[in-house]
């Protein structure tokens, strides 16, 4: 099956630098890579996803690169604010037209960004 | 509001009693899934389903158990087969389309 490592586990940053989280993944056929953002006490929320189709993505101060060759993606945040603080975690999938999403996730990244 | 409503949001139980979880959503999504998510880990899964009365085993299944008798709901049993029970779990659902699981607000169940 599927395996989905990410690192770093925390990270540390500055309000207004920027922040990088990788994900590696072992099963070539996964197509779809979401990431979500968890916040205490509630559930994930999806804040950016890409196809395999896809090189690059990006979605104001939020962008997601993909090397499908060397099987790993990444999260780029620009310019970050305190309220980006909270637990990123990356997934992967085979997503097919007609069948469950079933995601294999990180084991996900607190960021904390400090004024 | 269009949603995955769980509840609740706490849940105690003694340790050997059974105690089931809800999900409900009304965004006409074909499938569901349940997670579990333990400090330090990624959500696994446990249990999901395509299609009204069908449902699959996921990665944890073990001392889990599930119905879909209704689209809209798909609650998850913790028996007392389970060892760790104590976690918070994640309900999610997704249209049939290919699009990604949306997530409810999960419920915290403590097992003393």
């Amino acid at each position: 099956g599927e395996n989905v490592e990410q690192h770093p586990s925390t990270l540390s940053v500055q309000e207004g630098d920027s922040a990088v989280i990788k994900c590696t993944y072992s099963d070539s056929a996964s197509n779809y890579f979401p990431w979500y953002k968890q916040e205490l006490g509630k559930g994930p929320q999806l804040i950016i996803d890409i196809r395999s189709n896809v090189g690059e993505k990006k979605d104001q101060r939020i962008a997601v690169t993909l090397n499908k060759t060397a099987k790993h993606f990444s999260l780029h945040i620009t310019e970050t604010q305190p309220e980006d603080s909270a637990v990123y975690f990356c997934a992967a999938s085979q997503i097919n037209t007609g069948t469950a999403s079933k995601l294999t996730f990180g084991t996900g990244t607190r960021l904390q960004v400090t004024l | 509001d269009g949603g995955i409503t769980q509840s609740p949001k706490y849940l105690f139980r003694k340790e050997g009693q059974n105690v089931t979880l809800s999900c409900e959503q009304n965004l006409n999504h074909d499938a569901m899934y349940w997670y579990r998510q333990d400090p330090g880990q990624g959500l696994r899964l446990i249990y999901y389903s395509q299609i009204v009365n069908d449902f699959q085993k996921g990665d944890i299944a073990e001392g889990y158990s599930v119905s879909r008798e209704k689209k809209e709901s798909f609650p998850l049993t913790v028996t007392s087969a389970q060892k760790n029970p104590t976690a918070f779990y994640l309900c999610a659902s997704s249209p049939r389309q290919g699009r990604h699981p949306f997530f409810g607000q999960g419920t915290r169940l403590t097992v003393v």
